[in-house]
């Protein structure tokens, strides 16, 4: 398995502002994830963070508002930017380690943002 | 699209068995994955099944896939009230590193 955590664990913050969330593993792994969680919802892929390339993000979303870094292989960052409310959610952090052929995924805590 | 349908709720009284089903489209789908997620957690990966599977136990935990029916299903023996979370149903196709999750059943568990 992995071990991920995250920080925050949680913030508040006033709309227009961003807020940089970091994804550290202890171990070293080639793909990262960033999700999202809306309240209710289940999990929505933000974008694919492999180390050594810029960030694939799905339909939606965009890297000017969630740029990613993904400096080596055991961290990221997400950020937030220019924040408004409906950008409240748990962001997740994911890794597929893929060590041995197999095709776990593993979750970070999550951080819960709020939005006012 | 690839779509993962999951009733949203399910209660059943301790010690009884939970069974939590899912369904999926993608029929390429190589790994089905059942997560948990407790109230205010990340999400914890319970169990996954290879589509070349039909069933996969795990202590407490049953996992049935029919692959003609794209049908997958957790069942929960004995269940406790430490198990009333949310659970994810999740699939990945071959060759692709997305995972497409299901809406998540909220399991409640009654004394």
């Amino acid at each position: 398995s992995a071990v991920i955590s995250q920080k925050p664990s949680r913030d508040i913050c006033q709309r227009g502002t961003s807020l940089t969330i970091q994804c550290q593993v202890d171990s070293q792994v080639t793909m990262m994830f960033w999700y999202r969680q809306q309240p209710g919802q289940s999990l929505t892929l933000i974008a694919t963070a492999n180390q050594g390339s810029e960030a694939t993000y799905e339909s939606g979303f965009v890297i000017d508002k969630f740029p990613i870094s993904r400096p080596n292989l055991t961290f990221s960052t997400l950020t937030v930017s220019n924040m408004s409310p409906e950008d409240s959610s748990i962001y997740l952090c994911s890794v597929a380690p893929q060590r041995g052929g197999s095709y776990e995924q593993y979750f970070g805590p999550g951080t819960r943002l709020t939005v006012t | 699209g690839e779509d993962v349908e999951q009733s949203l709720f399910l209660s059943v009284r301790e010690g009884d068995s939970s069974v939590i089903n899912c369904t999926y489209t993608d029929s390429s789908s190589t790994y089905l994955y059942w997560y948990k997620q407790e109230p205010g957690a990340g999400l914890q990966l319970l169990t996954y099944i290879f589509s070349n599977m039909d069933m996969k136990q795990d202590q407490r935990l049953t996992v049935l896939l029919n692959k003609k029916d794209k049908h997958l299903s957790l069942r929960i023996a004995d269940t406790q009230t430490g198990d009333s979370a949310i659970y994810f149903c999740a699939e990945k196709g071959t060759g692709g590193f997305k995972t497409i999750f299901g809406a998540g059943t909220r399991l409640f568990v009654k004394a």
